[in-house]
């Protein structure tokens, strides 16, 4: 499996401000997606980044809130804006291999005070 | 649509006992499942998966699960516990849309270990 990655690993952000996530994997991918991960909770999935168009948002998500970029096939990030305390968790991307299997990075742990 | 049910959000067990984490899923379709690990302060690292063929598949560190069609569960077992095991395991269900699989992951459960 290609090897995926995520930047920053966790940040500690002040309310009303945005954090841009990034996610890199070292081999072109079709599919790419980004999931929450709230304390204690199970994973929920955000948006499907999909490259050349706009990402495709569960409800729920809404593209304001979380604006998503895909520029190329190995790359795309994910800005939660606007934050609030509410929006402390853990944001994790993935990517699905021809195997219809997803695959994870490591996750970006984020604190809003 | 699907849904996956994992009973029980903590299990403990004795270092060397079997270890039993049980999933019921929900699919309309034929289902791919997963079982994925997180370690403290670790991102998700698959564990095993189901999508066709054989019904007892096998995955990393001696984890098994067996694919139950009439009982719709797919139940993560090891013979053996190792205190490295302590993590929280995730049962999840696909469904092959024709261009990507969406998951859908259950709360998950939280192994613990002891002496």
């Amino acid at each position: 499996s290609a090897v995926i990655s995520q930047k920053p690993s966790r940040d500690i952000c002040q309310r009303g401000t945005s954090l841009t996530i990034q996610c890199q994997v070292d081999s072109q991918v079709t599919m790419m997606f980004w999931y929450r991960q709230q304390p204690g909770q199970s994973l929920t999935l955000i948006a499907t980044a999909n490259q050349g168009s706009e990402a495709t948002y569960e409800s729920g998500f809404v593209i304001d809130k979380f604006p998503i970029s895909r520029p190329n096939l190995t790359f795309s990030t994910l800005t939660v804006s606007n934050m609030s305390p509410e929006d402390s968790s853990i944001y994790l991307c993935s990517y699905h291999a021809y195997t219809d299997t997803q695959y994870f990075g490591p996750g970006t742990r984020l604190t809003v005070l | 649509a699907q849904s996956v049910t994992q009973l029980g959000s903590h299990v403990s067990v004795s270092e060397g006992a079997l270890v039993l984490l049980r999933c019921n899923y929900s699919s309309s379709v034929p289902p791919y499942l997963f079982w994925y690990v997180q370690y403290p302060n670790q991102g998700l690292q698959l564990l095993l998966k189901y999508t066709t063929g054989a019904t007892l598949v096998k995955g990393i560190n001696g984890f098994e699960a067996e694919f139950k069609k009439s009982e719709t569960s797919f139940h993560l077992t090891k013979p053996s516990a190792h205190m490295s095991d302590a993590a929280e395991y995730f049962c999840a269900v696909s469904v092959n849309t024709g261009t990507a699989s969406k998951l859908t992951f259950g709360t998950g459960t939280r192994l613990q270990v002891t002496l």
